[in-house]
């Protein structure tokens, strides 16, 4: 079946450390998008790619950086430049037409400060 | 660019009752509305869409209006049942870069 995967389900970090959360679609979709999501503030554009090797920042991109290698995978990272990173974090994806036919969303990665 | 809002933030509704949530958008150019539901910790998944040249769509017990000069967007959810309940998001696109703006999501109870 087609879909999206977000590994790990449950992050744990130390204060300083760098922590990947990678994104797979096997959708053969062009366009992949990064989201974080707190109680309350729906959900807030992190970075997106339209194409491979080429991103953009969304809203909220100081503290995170992406990767865009291969169409099939676009992994986040949080740095510890990210003063707050503790969320819900969707990865979503679409076909990167002109006329949108919406995303599909991955099953989330929360990730914890301890 | 565009700006989505969204209203009520909670809403309850009596199991069998209807329920309406209301989204406005800015932009005239926003040509695609989806509508997403999403249930706990999980992913939002993509519920019903519609699109500019169409004024109302509907699936089964959802239907979606569109109200181009308002610009705004309802969804309908009639005869709710407890497994409506979970958190819902519309959206608006213009459709040029592809990137979808969401509201800030209404989560729905359903009371027995």
């Amino acid at each position: 079946d087609g879909g999206i995967t977000q590994s790990p389900k449950y992050l744990f970090r130390k204060e300083g450390q760098n922590v990947t959360l990678s994104c797979e679609q096997n959708l053969n979709h062009d366009a992949m998008y990064w989201y974080r999501q707190d109680p309350g503030q729906g959900l807030r554009l992190i970075y997106y790619s339209q194409i491979v090797n080429d991103f953009q920042k969304g809203d909220i991109a100081e503290g995170y950086s992406v990767s865009r290698e291969k169409k099939e995978s676009f992994p986040l990272t949080v740095t510890s430049a990210q003063k707050n990173p503790t969320a819900f974090y969707l990865c979503a994806s679409n076909s990167g037409a002109v006329f949108n036919y919406g995303y599909t969303f991955g099953s989330g990665t929360r990730l914890t400060v301890v | 660019g565009e700006n989505v809002e969204q209203h009520p933030s909670t809403l309850s509704v009596q199991e069998g009752d209807s329920a309406v949530i209301k989204c406005t958008y800015s932009d005239s150019a926003s040509n695609y509305f989806p509508w997403y539901k999403q249930e706990l910790g999980k992913g939002p998944q993509l519920i019903i869409d519609i699109r500019s040249n169409v004024g109302e769509k509907k699936d089964q017990r959802i239907a979606v209006t569109l109200n181009k000069t308002a610009k705004h967007f309802s969804l309908h959810i009639t005869e709710t049942q407890p497994e409506d309940s979970a958190v819902y998001f519309c959206a608006a696109s213009m459709g040029r870069d592809d990137k979808i703006i969401f509201g800030k999501g209404t989560r729905l109870h359903i009371l027995p």
